[in-house]
């Protein structure tokens, strides 16, 4: 079956401007994850849905940042005005209980 | 502060020999921890989840050990062979302050397996 899936693979940017990032989780899959990879870095977790319950964003870095999901399917995550330090690879991940997360190929973001 | 540190960041080793790495804990007790593969320029696959009650899981050629006391998880690949090769990453449910656990991923120890 189809695995999570992420577009786009890559994005560049300029400084100052606005960024979509999508995730299309498994299906059935009620849990979606949005993460951050810095060079060097580990995971950082950035936001959490579970079905309809209220989004945990303490992850969110800055109100730049916000997510959201639509049906309880596909999720974009926006970046607003975007910054240098911006630059990660967001990695997606759904997952159909609260034990392994499967994780999409991720979306390269490179700030210029 | 509640830490997750994996000791090396990389570990290389000869083929069919074992491979051990280590993910240490600190100021917590996690009902569970997770390891995780990562190849380069993708996303993390699951390998093996170990619950609290639970001192060693397999799967082929995989064994976790996990030791509440000393806060610390074993992963060991045994006969190792070049496609072993990858950054692996252990990861625990930490209390993310909003109602929530959240899996909390240690930065990885990058496996070099010689032929």
């Amino acid at each position: 079956g189809a695995g999570v899936s992420q577009s786009p693979s890559n994005k560049v940017t300029e400084k100052g401007k606005d960024v979509e990032l999508r995730c299309d989780p498994i299906s059935g899959h009620t849990a979606l994850y949005w993460y951050r990879q810095s060079l060097g870095q580990g995971l950082e977790f950035l936001i959490y849905f579970q079905g309809n319950s209220a989004p945990d964003k303490s992850g969110l870095p800055s109100d730049r940042f916000s997510a959201e999901r639509t049906g309880g399917s596909v999720s974009t995550l926006t970046i607003q005005r975007t910054q240098q330090e911006d630059s990660a690879v967001y990695l997606c991940a759904s997952s159909p209980n609260f034990n392994e997360q499967f994780f999409g190929p991720g979306t390269r973001l490179t700030v210029l | 502060s509640q830490k997750i540190e994996q000791n090396s960041e990389a570990l290389n080793i000869q083929e069919g020999k074992t491979a051990t790495l280590t993910c240490n804990y600190t100021n917590y007790s996690p009902a569970y921890l997770q390891w995780y593969r990562q190849d380069p320029g993708r996303g993390p696959v699951f390998l093996l989840l170990i619950r609290e009650n639970e001192k060693e899981k397999r799967k082929e050629r995989l064994k976790v050990t996990f030791d509440t006391t000393l806060k610390q998880s074993l992963f060991h690949i045994t006969a190792s062979q070049p496609a072993d090769s990858a950054t692996y990453l252990c990861a625990l449910p930490l209390y993310s302050g909003a109602g929530s656990y959240q899996l909390t991923f240690g930065k990885g120890t990058k496996l070099s397996v010689i032929p």
